[in-house]
């Protein structure tokens, strides 16, 4: 299968609470990103995380990369119902292959 | 252009017919990428370009799935005899550089229904 494991698979928070979002993957990787997906449009890039990195900020959002672990997690403080959306974690695969591969995301609901 | 262009933004054909799916990268991305997603779930590669050239069309789900691009710019992802488990979001992307390397760029999709 081409989907890695995100989890949890929704989560339903209170708006100005914080959400946290998980990555696994079983490759080595190049890099990292998380993706956002409003509600029937396209995906938007939210942040990229090298390999040889432990934390990442932008924002409101702070990624980190475990790669003992084979994993990632992305964290949206503060969140806003504007955050409604889907986040999804993708990863080159670090062999020959072209394709950049998806997780299967994790359907975030912001209540106001 | 400013974005990844893709039309039409919705298509409904009736089982058996033949679509074209357009996608229009931005300027000057060399690669380019077709996605599926079916509904409520993540994304399924199909091919990918680099230039007009196609290193790996390994996601294409079956002969009935074609895809080219020209003067490395426009792609057409064509879906001949179409079923209804075709029913899907059909995304493109771009990226400025080879594979393995950085983000990609979305367009907004193309929703293909079947009946």
């Amino acid at each position: 299968s081409q989907q890695g494991e995100e989890d949890p698979q929704a989560l339903s928070i209170q708006e100005g609470e914080n959400a946290t979002m998980n990555c696994s993957y079983k490759t080595s990787i190049n890099n990292l990103q998380w993706y956002r997906q409003n509600s029937g449009r396209g995906l938007v890039h939210l942040i990229l995380i090298r390999s040889n990195e432990r934390e990442k900020h932008s924002g409101r959002l702070r990624v980190t990369l475990d790669t003992s672990k084979k994993s990632s997690s992305l964290l949206i403080t503060a969140s806003r119902a504007a955050d409604t959306a889907s986040y999804f974690c993708a990863r080159w695969r670090r062999d020959s292959s072209y394709k950049l591969i998806f997780g299967s995301g994790t359907r975030l609901l912001v209540r106001p | 252009g400013a974005g990844v262009s893709q039309s039409p933004s919705n298509k409904v054909t009736e089982k058996g017919k033949d679509v074209e799916l357009r996608c229009d990268p931005i300027s000057g991305h060399t690669a380019l990428y077709w996605y599926r997603q079916s509904l409520g779930q993540g994304l399924e590669f199909l091919i990918y370009f680099q230039g007009n050239s196609a290193p790996d069309k390994s996601g294409l789900p079956s002969d009935r799935f074609s895809a080219e691009r020209t003067g490395g710019s426009v792609s057409t992802l064509t879906i001949q005899r179409t079923q209804q488990e075709d029913s899907a979001v059909y995304l493109c992307a771009s990226s400025p550089g080879t594979a393995n390397t950085g983000e990609l760029f979305f367009g907004e999709g193309s929703r293909l229904t079947v009946l």
